[in-house]
């Protein structure tokens, strides 16, 4: 594709709700990353891919968080039993040449 | 882990005006620093990086400097215009595995 696609856009949930946000990268591009963003702060990184092997998840909060991608293209990461802290804009980018290109987000809202 | 401190966190110019932003590191191994430009509602977006080999990189009216000795780096844009105004964040990267970000300058730039 064009360039790094997430959904859904937006996620209102409630409390407790598991939710699952996906993440398209570019074609081609081997390394996938996971960043968690909140309001004026910068992107926090939780995990990234080299194709379909996790090889750091040593930024996921807790054990609600995880992430898989299984083909080695699309993503997903889940949260399970979300809580109000977990609301932030959650970005996928995927990597070429060390360069981070950001799909648009997921902004999660946990009520 | 890697820590990269950001400063200032707001800053304000006159059109026309120079504008300087500072960021500290504290992996001596990084070795990749790039810098994104993030517009209200919008993605992060690189404008501009450098590797440790390279003192000093300049493109149009941005340019960034590199200390490694003291592990710091900064941000210069001459000529600032109104849509510079955006949020920057400097990064740091250790050998292509994850990118770490400061927390980010809200720059303003007043016609």
């Amino acid at each position: 594709g064009a360039g790094v696609s997430q959904s859904p856009r937006y996620k209102v949930t409630k409390r407790g709700q598991d939710v699952a946000l996906r993440c398209d990268p570019i074609s081609g591009h081997v390394s996938l990353y996971w960043y968690r963003q909140a309001l004026g702060q910068g992107p926090e990184f939780l995990t990234y891919f080299n194709y379909e092997a996790q090889q750091d998840k040593s930024g996921l909060p807790n054990d609600r968080f995880s992430a898989e991608r299984p083909e080695g293209s699309i993503s997903t990461l889940t949260i399970q039993r979300t809580e109000q802290r977990d609301s932030a804009m959650y970005r996928c980018a995927s990597i070429r040449s060390e360069k981070l290109f950001f799909g648009s987000g997921t902004q999660l809202s946990v009520l | 882990g890697e820590n990269v401190e950001q400063h200032p966190s707001t800053l304000s110019v006159q059109e026309g005006d120079s504008a300087v932003i500072k960021c500290t590191y504290s992996d001596s191994a990084s070795n990749y620093f790039p810098w994104y430009k993030q517009e209200l509602g919008k993605r992060p977006q690189l404008i501009i990086d450098i590797r440790s080999n390279v003192g000093e990189k300049k493109d149009q009216r941005i340019a960034v400097t590199l200390n490694k000795t003291a592990k710091h780096f900064s941000l210069h844009i001459t000529e600032t215009q109104p849509e510079d105004s955006a949020v920057y964040f400097c990064a740091a990267n250790t050998g292509g595995f994850k990118t770490i970000f400061g927390a980010g300058t809200r720059l303003f730039v007043k016609a």
